[in-house]
């Protein structure tokens, strides 16, 4: 049963970039489907994106270009970099891992305000 | 983009009642790739159907899913008081993947 935890800051200010990490336990990345989904309050649920170690990561175009995936294997880890962060994106944002594109495991979440 | 659509968004019924809540996509969904969660405030998302009409580990038979193509539904039968909460459609066949926009079912 994998465990996956976000961290990072949680107030980022308008035109930086928000950086997060999540790393997990219980079950190796090596093989999965890792990426982000995130959840503005009170709003519903966004794809951000995935990255899979057989294939270029894919990204969602509504994010326009501003998000990295990467991952570091040798420590079980997968990150998330947004730039030009602005207060739309102050969100819940959740890790997420699975063996397909259905998410078998979710992050508690981490929430992240954009503010200055 | 498949544009996945809820309805109703608001459902108020009484414990004991049955729930039907309907997602419609905008496109075929490959391979019936539909999965439904439930989010109670402040809580992750918690799947409770895949691939359209399979339920997760651990959750009540009063839980179906059902449909194919475009029209997808969930049913709860016998609401519990705990089964109050948003429920939320997503397609996970094509990138990007997309959620629907929730039903809040509350009590009536």
């Amino acid at each position: 049963q994998a465990q996956l935890q976000e961290s990072g800051p949680g107030l980022v200010r308008p035109s930086e970039t928000l950086s997060l990490t999540c790393t997990v336990s219980g079950g190796s990345i090596s093989t999965s489907f890792c990426g982000w989904i995130r959840q503005p309050p009170g709003k519903t649920l966004e794809w951000m994106g995935y990255i899979h170690y057989s294939d270029s990561p894919i990204y969602n175009p509504s994010l326009n270009g501003r998000v990295t995936i990467s991952s570091d294997t040798s420590k079980n880890q997968f990150h998330l970099r947004m730039t030009a962060v602005t207060a739309a994106d102050t969100a819940m944002y959740y890790c997420v891992k699975g063996e397909g594109w259905l998410v078998d495991y979710w992050g508690q979440g981490a929430l992240v305000t954009v503010s200055s | 983009e498949i544009v996945l659509t809820q309805s109703p968004g608001t459902l108020s019924l009484s414990p004991g009642e049955r729930a039907t809540l309907s997602c419609r996509a905008s496109q075929t969904v490959s391979v019936n790739y539909l999965a439904w969660y439930q989010q109670t405030p402040g809580q992750t998302p918690r799947l409770l159907i895949y691939d359209a009409s399979i339920r997760a580990t651990g959750i009540p038979d009063r839980f179906s899913g059902r449909g194919s193509g475009t029209d997808f539904t969930l049913t709860i039968t016998r609401l519990e008081p705990e089964d109050f909460a948003v429920y939320y459609c997503q397609q996970y066949a094509h990138s990007p993947i997309t959620f629907g926009q929730g039903t809040r079912l509350e009590i009536k």
